[in-house]
């Protein structure tokens, strides 16, 4: 069952902020959200996860709603170099090995 | 920086032979992971590893079987290549579990059988 819901793709212009949204509306308590992307012909790479509060680090923000049902990625100026297949993935906290990886979004940035 | 490497990019077997598909991580991680990625079905779990000589199956391990008998090598064996094996393979590895869990990923092996 999917416990996440991305759209499957989204276009944005170079320069401008993409901004990638993810539903998770059955998350529970002890569950973080995390985000991954894959650039074509390469392996998955983390970006950024958080469980409640707002998230920022040197590739992107992670803004996460307060009923924490769902969650918006940002790429504050896109490149070229991000369109990539964007991965929400919800997981439990300590002790959880497995990330289930969904469809994803097709991120292209378009110049 | 954190470096998974995986043996071979691209690899072509016959149907019947044992193929070996190796993983080296050099950060020292626990735990190291194999998955198989298919269009339209996404990333799967095959088998992971959270210490040397320990494995857990994951959601798919049916025909695989692996291989961890030092910290930094994670090795995956196809007992008997089948065509419906024939996949993008990729191999993670991550710190003792925690609440950031960053999994690192390899560049994966697209393997072919015919």
């Amino acid at each position: 069952d999917a416990k996440t819901t991305q759209p499957t793709s989204m276009d944005c212009a170079e320069g401008r902020a993409a901004n990638l949204p993810c539903n998770h509306s059955t998350i529970s308590g002890n569950e973080y959200v995390y985000w991954y992307r894959q650039i074509h012909s390469q392996g998955p790479q983390y970006i950024i996860h958080g469980l409640k509060n707002n998230e920022t680090n040197e590739m992107a923000s992670l803004i996460i709603t307060e009923d924490r049902k769902s969650s918006t990625l940002i790429l504050p100026h896109a490149t070229l170099r991000d369109t990539a297949v964007y991965y929400c993935i919800v997981k439990p906290g300590a002790g959880s090995y497995q990330l289930t990886f969904g469809k994803g979004t097709k991120l292209s940035v378009i110049p | 920086d954190v470096k998974v490497t995986q043996s071979s990019r691209y690899l072509v077997k016959r149907t019947g032979e044992k193929v070996f598909l190796e993983c080296v991580q050099d950060m020292d991680h626990e735990n190291m992971f194999w998955y198989r990625q298919d269009p339209g079905l996404g990333l799967r779990l095959i088998y992971f590893s959270y210490d040397v000589k320990m494995k857990e199956k994951g959601d798919i391990p049916e025909g695989y079987s692996v291989s961890r008998e030092k910290k930094e090598r994670f090795s995956l064996i196809l007992e008997s290549a089948s065509t419906n094996q024939t996949s993008m393979y990729l191999c993670a590895s991550s710190s003792s579990p925690g609440t950031r869990d960053e999994q690192y990923f390899g560049p994966g092996t697209r393997l072919t059988v015919t």
